[in-house]
């Protein structure tokens, strides 16, 4: 099945930071979406982004799908940003399980005060 | 609000005793799925439904049921519950299979099973 990578896998920031992660993935994709999961285990939807470039306040994302990979970026970093983020495609394999969302490992960012 | 909702949100219960999660989306989504999250394994799909009466299933459906009797509606069933189906549940739901819909997730449900 299609793999999907994240890094890096631990990130920590002092507030006000800037940061990049990253997500590449190994085939063409319908779908792809980042998520940050809070402390509370909460999945919560950042992008819908198969393709380009979209921001919401502090943070961005930008899709290049011919390239296979997405990139989120998240400025000026607040304690209240710390969490996981996630990663996830929905492959264009038609053999693959309709709808079926890949998730990455993660990445595990800590913002300190 | 659009929303998918999940009860209960926390469950201790013990090994053998039926239960089921229910989730519930007011988006008149045709897509729903389950996934359980699990420390080092990441999220995986249990079962999916495209529509009312259509179910199938995902990448680890052993010891689950499910039914889509409304459009709204899809509960997840653990007929008899064994502590390796403790982990973090989650219910999502999109507007029409096929992967080219924004997904949405539940609240999830941590389920402990002794």
């Amino acid at each position: 099945g299609i793999q999907v990578e994240q890094s890096p896998p631990d990130l920590i920031l002092q507030e006000g930071a800037n940061s990049t992660l990253r997500c590449n993935f190994s085939d063409s994709v319908n779908n792809l979406q980042w998520f940050h999961q809070n402390p509370w285990g909460q999945l919560i939807n950042l992008f819908y982004i198969p393709s380009g470039t979209k921001q919401n306040g502090r943070l961005s994302a930008t899709t290049v799908a011919t390239e296979r990979y997405s990139l989120l970026y998240i400025s000026s970093s607040q304690t209240t940003d710390s969490g996981v983020y996630f990663c996830a495609v929905v492959t264009a394999d038609r053999g693959s399980t309709l709808g079926r969302l890949y998730f990455g490992r993660g990445t595990q960012l800590t913002v300190w005060p | 609000e659009a929303q998918v909702t999940q009860n209960p949100r926390y469950l201790i219960t013990v090994t053998g005793k039926k239960l089921t999660v229910t989730c519930s989306q007011n988006m008149n989504h045709e897509y729903m799925s389950w996934y359980r999250q699990d420390p080092g394994l990441g999220l995986r799909q249990i079962y999916y439904s495209m529509n009312v009466e259509v179910t199938d299933k995902g990448d680890v459906p052993e010891g689950y049921k499910v039914s889509r009797k409304e459009k709204r509606n899809f509960p997840l069933i653990l007929e008899s519950p064994s502590p390796n189906q403790t982990s973090l549940y989650f219910c999502a739901s999109s507007l029409a299979p096929g992967g080219y819909n924004e997904q949405f997730f539940g609240p999830g449900t941590r389920l402990t099973v002794l």
